[in-house]
């Protein structure tokens, strides 16, 4: 069974322009999330899917940040225009529909965006 | 709200010797904790979680956890460190109002020969 997939792994673009990174979750996985480390800190949750809709999208820094989950199956989060501080690691992560507290969120590789 | 505190930017032990990651949480209610694993130019690997029952936990790759509530700690914990070890390890608290997970800073564990 194949994991969370993740592309690009690593993407380089100057300030101002948009980025478009996208995850492909484990197959049947309903729950989708965002997460992104930034400067070595802390990782920070972004937002969660629940198939197609938007569970929570708290963590969503600005209007600069747009997630989408087509169909309730792969998601994309563009950054537009992107500015220097959304240089990070971002992560994506799924898990089962069951029991949210208990179930386990496997994690991709991540992309590591640089910003210009 | 609830937070997680890694106190350890880096742990250095020698291989063969026992090795501790700190993790201390706070919440409100009863923990959902999670420890994971970065290796270089690898994703988050899950090690081992605590949601109810014993106090130690066992996870992959011989690491083990234990639950301290009257310390409000979740240390990670192996008896005898290998080079492999080597990698950046995350403790983690489920947040109870949905399925998002709250990280802490991570520690970097370095294991030399």
């Amino acid at each position: 069974e194949a994991g969370v997939t993740q592309f690009p792994s690593h993407s380089v673009i100057e300030k101002g322009q948009t980025v478009t990174l996208r995850c492909d979750p484990i197959s049947g996985h309903d729950n989708l999330y965002w997460y992104r480390r930034v400067m070595g800190k802390e990782i920070k949750f972004l937002l969660h899917f629940v198939k197609e809709s938007k569970q929570d999208e708290s963590g969503m820094p600005n209007n600069r940040f747009l997630a989408e989950r087509t169909g309730g199956t792969y998601s994309t989060l563009k950054v537009q225009p992107a500015e220097l501080e959304d240089s990070g690691v971002y992560f994506c992560a799924s898990s089962r529909g069951d029991g949210q507290t208990r179930t386990i969120q496997y994690f991709g590789a991540g992309t590591r965006l640089s910003v210009l | 709200a609830q937070s997680v505190a890694q106190p350890e930017d880096q742990v250095n032990v020698a291989e063969g010797n026992p090795l501790t990651v700190k993790c201390t949480y706070s919440v409100s209610g009863n923990p959902y904790l999670f420890w994971y694993v970065q290796y270089p130019n690898r994703g988050l690997q899950f090690l081992l979680k605590y949601i109810t029952g014993d106090n130690l936990v066992k996870g992959s790759y011989g690491f083990e956890a234990e639950f301290n509530k009257s310390q409000t700690s979740f240390h990670l914990k192996k008896p005898s460190a290998l080079v492999s070890d080597s990698a950046l390890y995350f403790c983690a608290v489920r947040d109870y109002g949905g399925g998002k997970l709250i990280f802490g800073q991570g520690t970097e564990l370095s294991v030399k020969p």
